[in-house]
């Protein structure tokens, strides 16, 4: 059965320090792995995504993840972090043969950045 | 673009009634998703529409919720005689074809009473 996991509730971070949200998986065929970030309020917006290649993925907002197929990891990352990058994080997998399309969502992780 | 809409942005109802949540996906984008999301917890798949295919109703939690789609555009997501565990925000996301990225709309909040 497909899974995901964040394993970190809350992740507090100094405004211009990096960050790190942490996301593992499990799936059964290749991952399609996903970010997206929701701000009070508001609906799930899109950050960055893995298909297939490069394993360090570039997204919105100056955000990217890697990818690590050992570990079945898929972390957040970010060099520098804004105040306005806090927000209720969420990574998600989807199978990816062909007939897949539901998206497993991990139960999030909130991100609040100290000025 | 316009993103995908939904409405109402929250509702209120008292238990045992009838509630519709409507969803607006962006124009073009063939499938459409419902996902429900509980208070700290992460989304759940509810339902997908794709084109004229028979839908996925493999997350809907009881026959208390169902969904419909009018060909590709809206569609409505009815829970009859809600119950106070009905209380979250209803999601809906859309895309381009079955595996493209979902684009998610602001969500529905609903409360019952």
């Amino acid at each position: 059965a497909q899974s995901v996991a964040q394993p970190e509730d809350q992740v507090n971070v100094a405004e211009g320090n990096p960050l790190t949200v942490k996301c593992t998986y499990s799936v059964s065929g290749n991952p399609y792995l996903f970010w997206y970030v929701q701000y009070p309020n508001r609906g799930l917006q899109f950050l960055l995504k893995y298909i297939t290649g490069d394993n360090l993925v570039k997204g919105s907002y100056g955000f990217e993840a890697e990818f690590n197929k050992s570990q079945t990891s898929f972390h957040l990352k970010k060099p520098s972090a804004l105040v306005s990058d806090s927000a209720l994080y969420f990574c998600a997998v989807r199978d990816g043969r062909d007939s897949s399309y539901k998206l497993i969502f991990g139960s999030g992780t909130r991100l609040l950045v100290r000025p | 673009g316009a993103g995908v809409s939904q409405s109402p942005s929250n509702k209120v109802t008292e238990k045992g009634k009838d509630v519709e949540l409507r969803c607006d996906p962006i124009s073009g984008h063939t499938a459409l998703y419902w996902y429900r999301q509980r208070l700290g917890q992460g989304l759940e798949f509810l339902i997908y529409f794709q084109g004229n295919s028979a839908p996925d109703k493999s997350g809907l939690p009881s026959d208390r919720f169902s969904a419909e789609r009018t060909g590709e555009s809206v569609s409505t997501l009815t829970i009859q005689r809600t119950q106070q565990e009905d209380s979250a925000v209803y999601l809906c996301a859309s895309s381009r074809a079955t595996q493209e990225t979902q684009y998610f709309g602001p969500g529905t909040r609903l409360l019952v009473l």
